[in-house]
């Protein structure tokens, strides 16, 4: 079974600062892999996804995440955070089964981002 | 394009009654899903219908029922409500499940 693993329900980082947000996943087959983000009060936006080839991809919004199969792990990165960053932000893992790709979510992390 | 609706955006519930949360897509996918979403639980996965006229169990389906009624509308339903299922609720779709588009949620209280 998939599970994915989020370290950190909370990360705050400075305005201009680095941020970088951990995923570790377990999949027995190759996995495809997302970020999602969720502004207060809406629903869940793709920030990206792998699924094949470059392992390094680069999302919306400034962030990029590196597929490490060695390490099993997807971190997701953005050279310098911004106030409009704060959000939380959730790993996924997708497996399919009954026709259908279905995707397992980490517990989030909370970005704050501090002025 | 409006994506993916859900009504109601909030609900409060007594112990026992009933509802259904609708859902509708137009981007004319195949798979819909249910999902709900509680502090520090991330999202679980109710049910899905990988296809108009199938569903199946996600990970935490009891107490809950669902209807594909046809290839757009995907509808969730307490028959009998629980504090328990107190949470937001969030139906998503896709063509061919890999990358999912959310709706914009439901606020559920069951008092």
């Amino acid at each position: 079974a998939q599970s994915v693993t989020q370290l950190g329900s909370h990360v705050s980082v400075s305005e201009g600062a680095l941020v970088l947000l951990r995923c570790n996943y377990s999949s027995s087959v190759p996995p495809y892999l997302f970020w999602y983000v969720q502004y207060p009060n809406q629903g869940l936006q793709l920030l990206l996804k792998y699924t094949t080839g470059a392992t390094l991809v680069k999302g919306i919004n400034g962030f990029e995440a590196e597929f490490k199969k060695s390490e099993t792990s997807f971190h997701l990165t953005k050279p310098s955070a911004h106030m409009s960053d704060a959000a939380e932000y959730f790993c996924a893992v997708t497996h399919s089964g009954a026709g259908s790709y279905q995707l397992t979510f980490g517990k989030g992390t909370k970005l704050s981002v501090i002025p | 394009n409006a994506g993916v609706t859900q009504t109601p955006k909030f609900q409060v519930l007594k112990t026992g009654q009933s509802m259904t949360l609708q859902c509708a897509q137009d981007m004319n996918h195949n798979s819909m899903y249910w999902y709900r979403q509680d502090p520090g639980m991330g999202l679980r996965l109710i049910y899905y219908s990988a296809s108009e006229g199938t569903t199946d169990k996600g990970e935490v389906p009891n107490g809950y029922n669902v209807s594909r009624l046809n290839k757009r509308e995907f509808s969730l339903r307490l028959e009998s409500a629980a504090p328990s299922q107190t949470s937001v609720y969030f139906c998503a779709s896709s063509l061919r499940g890999v990358e999912q588009f959310f709706g914009p949620g439901t606020r559920l209280t069951v008092l």
